[in-house]
């Protein structure tokens, strides 16, 4: 069974700081881990996918990197901004299904 | 396109009752999902679909239905509902190795 871990599970930093978001999955067996943002009471918006062939993915300020010999992945956000702040999700996908980690809610301070 | 469309987005339930939360896809996806989301955790997976008339359970199906008689639709059927099925419900589809997408949930309560 595929489990899915996520640290730290909060993060509060002040604006302009550089932070890293990591996830860590049992089961290398994967097709691509996706990442995503959601806001409170909001959907899910994807933001980076990493086929399980590629090592790293990059979207603006956003970087995320996939070992899947070691079964981790990180994102780095770069420059980070109060707008930022929402709950970070990650999710390691096959055909038909996703499983997620409980995520890292990132508070960024003005 | 549309995306993955859900409805309602806000439904209450009376214990007992029975309702089918609707997903509908027009992205021609094989692959289609219901998560289920409770506060502080991530999305658990109820039932997933990999093609119009295959399906299987995911990691907490008890109380839920579902059937894919079409490549679009995905219906969700709750069939007595419990004041423990109170959540915030998504559905998602892909194709192949693209990520998913997914819908925009629908907010149940039982009561």
């Amino acid at each position: 069974k595929q489990e899915v871990t996520q640290i730290p599970a909060a993060l509060s930093v002040p604006e302009g700081e550089n932070l890293v978001l990591n996830c860590s999955f049992t089961d290398s067996a994967i097709y691509n881990l996706q990442w995503f943002r959601q806001d409170p009471g909001k959907g899910l918006t994807s933001l980076l996918l990493i086929q399980s062939s590629q090592r790293e993915q990059t979207s603006g300020r956003l970087n995320a990197s996939l070992d899947k010999s070691s079964g981790r992945s990180t994102l780095y956000i770069a420059a980070s901004q109060p707008g930022d702040s929402a709950t970070y999700l990650c999710a390691v996908n096959n055909a038909g299904k996703s499983t997620f980690g409980d995520g890292t809610t990132l508070t960024v301070k003005p | 396109n549309a995306g993955v469309t859900q409805t309602p987005k806000f439904q209450v339930l009376k214990t007992g009752q029975s309702m089918t939360l609707q997903c509908a896809q027009d992205m021609n996806h094989e692959y289609m999902s219901w998560y289920r989301q409770d506060p502080g955790m991530g999305l658990r997976l109820i039932h997933y679909s990999v093609g119009a008339g295959i399906t299987d359970q995911g990691e907490v199906p008890n109380g839920y239905n579902v059937s894919r008689s079409t490549t679009e639709d995905f219906p969700l059927r709750l069939l007595s509902a419990a004041p423990s099925q109170t959540s915030v419900y998504f559905c998602a589809s892909s194709h192949g190795q693209l990520g998913y997408t997914f819908g925009s949930g629908t907010r149940l309560t039982v009561v």
